[in-house]
């Protein structure tokens, strides 16, 4: 099945401070979808992203499908930023594993004060 | 208000019993998935539908059994041969036969067998 990479595992920012979140992937890709999961386990849609660039108040978002890759930007952290960020991909309908989603490991952001 | 709704939010059995969780949605989504979160890790699909009377397994089935007798609904039973039951579960939604299919969250049912 197609492997999801997510990086880095862990990241400690202060608020304020800017970063960015890395999914690799290993096969071509008709979905991806960025999620925030809060501190109560919740998961957050942030983006719906196969390709191209997106933008949300202080994230952003943007996938080189060419690449096999995403990026999650996160801009002026505050607190309320922390939880885990996951990428999920699919394959898409025209293969067999169309639905079977595959979620990376995830990225555990810690924003302080 | 519409979004998915997952019932209880904390489960606690007995080693040995079957145990069922509820997910139901008034998204009008065609596709349902479950998926399980061990602790500090991602998620992993268990079982996945795309149309009522028809669901697929995922990549860790064995000891699950799902049933998906209306749109709305996708119950997941934890049997007896499930080997480490107790996780975090996850049930999802996505208007899988439409063009974007975003898949959206409920609020998860924490299972503790003892």
């Amino acid at each position: 099945g197609i492997q999801v990479e997510q990086s880095p595992p862990d990241l400690i920012l202060q608020e304020g401070a800017n970063s960015t979140l890395r999914c690799n992937f290993s096969d071509s890709v008709n979905n991806l979808q960025w999620f925030h999961q809060n501190p109560w386990g919740q998961l957050i849609n942030l983006f719906y992203i196969p390709s191209g660039t997106k933008q949300n108040g202080r994230l952003s978002a943007t996938t080189v499908a060419t690449e096999r890759y995403s990026l999650l930007y996160i801009s002026s952290s505050q607190t309320t930023d922390s939880g885990v960020y996951f990428c999920a991909v699919d394959r898409g309908r025209t293969t067999d594993s169309w639905g079977k989603f595959q979620f990376g490991a995830g990225t555990q952001v810690v924003v302080t004060p | 208000d519409g979004g998915i709704t997952q019932s209880p939010k904390y489960l606690f059995r007995k080693e040995g019993q079957n145990v069922t969780l509820s997910c139901e949605q008034n998204l009008n989504h065609d596709a349902m998935y479950w998926y399980r979160q061990d602790p500090g890790q991602g998620l992993r699909l268990i079982y996945y539908s795309q149309i009522v009377n028809d669901f697929q397994k995922g990549d860790i089935a064995e000891g699950y059994s799902v049933s998906r007798e209306k749109k709305e609904s996708f119950p997941l039973t934890v049997t007896s041969a499930q080997k480490n039951p107790t996780a975090f579960y996850l049930c999802a939604s996505s208007n899988g036969l439409a063009g974007a299919y975003e898949q959206y969250f409920g609020p998860g049912t924490r299972l503790t067998v003892t």
